[in-house]
C-alpha cells in the first residue's frame, strides 16, 4: 500500500554533530514537507520540498522523487533541535491529502 | 505570515459531553484539514474542507463531525465525547494543490475525555 517510512525511528547527539534523516515514500507525489514538532505539540514547517534542494540555515533538504525518497540535513546541531521530524507528502492523485511518517525522534545533548 | 489558530491548547471533557474545537485561518485559504495525533500511530486525517460548506471524510470520520459555514472557520465536533478520543487535535489550512499546497498547521489542541 501507500506508504511513508523514516528512518532512524530515534537519533541521539551531541551537540555541534551532523545528522541526516531520510524518508522513503511509495509513489509519486505532489508535495512533500518536512516538519518539525517542537515539545509542546506545534508542527513548523521546514522545507516545502517535491523536488530538487534546498537550504535555509544549518537545514538542507534534497528529494529525489525519481528515487522517491528525501534526506534532511542537520549541521552543527543545537540542544534546540530536539523534537520529532516528521515527512508528510501527497500522492499524486491524493487530493491534498497529507500522508505523514513515523517520525524520527531527535534528541541533542549539550 | 500564516497564522492558524485553534481556540484551546488545553481541554478537558467528560464522557458524553458535546465538544466544539474551533480552527480559524487568516490567509484564505480554500482547504482546511482535521487530524489527531496519537503515540504509534502518528498522525491520521479525520476530515478536510475544500471549499465553504464542502467537507470530506477523511481516515478516521467515526465519532466526528465537521462544519465549514466560513472560509476562515473550520470547526471540528465531537457529538458524544468519548474515552478514545482522548488525543492531540491538529488543525492545518491550504491554498489549493495547483497553488503550491503547503499545508500550514496550529498549535494543536490536547483533549482528554474522563
Amino acid at each position: 500500500g501507500i506508504q511513508v517510512e523514516q528512518s532512524p525511528p530515534d537519533l541521539i547527539l551531541q551537540e555541534g554533530a551532523n545528522s541526516t534523516l531520510r524518508c522513503n515514500f511509495s509513489d509519486s507525489v505532489n508535495n512533500l514537507q518536512w516538519f518539525h514538532q517542537n515539545p509542546w505539540g506545534q508542527l513548523i514547517n521546514l522545507f516545502y520540498i517535491p523536488s530538487g534542494t534546498k537550504q535555509n540555515g544549518r537545514l538542507s533538504a534534497t528529494t529525489v522523487a525519481t528515487e522517491r525518497y528525501s534526506l534532511l540535513y542537520i549541521s552543527s546541531s543545537q540542544t534546540t533541535d530536539s523534537g520529532v521530524y516528521f515527512c508528510a507528502v501527497v500522492f499524486s492523485g491524493g487530493y491534498n491529502k497529507l500522508i505523514f511518517g513515523a517520525g524520527t525522534r531527535l534528541a541533542v545533548h549539550p | 505570515d500564516v497564522k492558524v489558530t485553534q481556540s484551546s491548547r488545553y481541554l478537558v471533557k467528560r464522557t458524553g459531553e458535546k465538544v466544539f474545537l474551533e480552527c480559524v485561518q487568516d490567509m484564505d485559504h480554500e482547504n482546511m484539514f482535521w487530524y489527531r495525533q496519537d503515540p504509534g500511530l502518528g498522525l491520521r486525517l479525520i476530515y478536510f474542507s475544500y471549499d465553504v460548506k464542502m467537507k470530506e471524510k477523511g481516515d478516521i470520520p467515526e465519532g466526528y463531525s465537521v462544519s465549514r459555514e466560513k472560509k476562515e472557520r473550520f470547526s471540528l465536533i465531537l457529538e458524544s465525547a468519548s474515552t478514545n478520543q482522548t488525543s492531540m487535535y491538529l488543525c492545518a489550512s491550504s491554498l489549493p494543490i495547483e497553488a503550491g499546497a503547503i499545508q500550514y498547521f496550529g498549535a494543536g489542541t490536547r483533549l482528554s475525555v474522563l
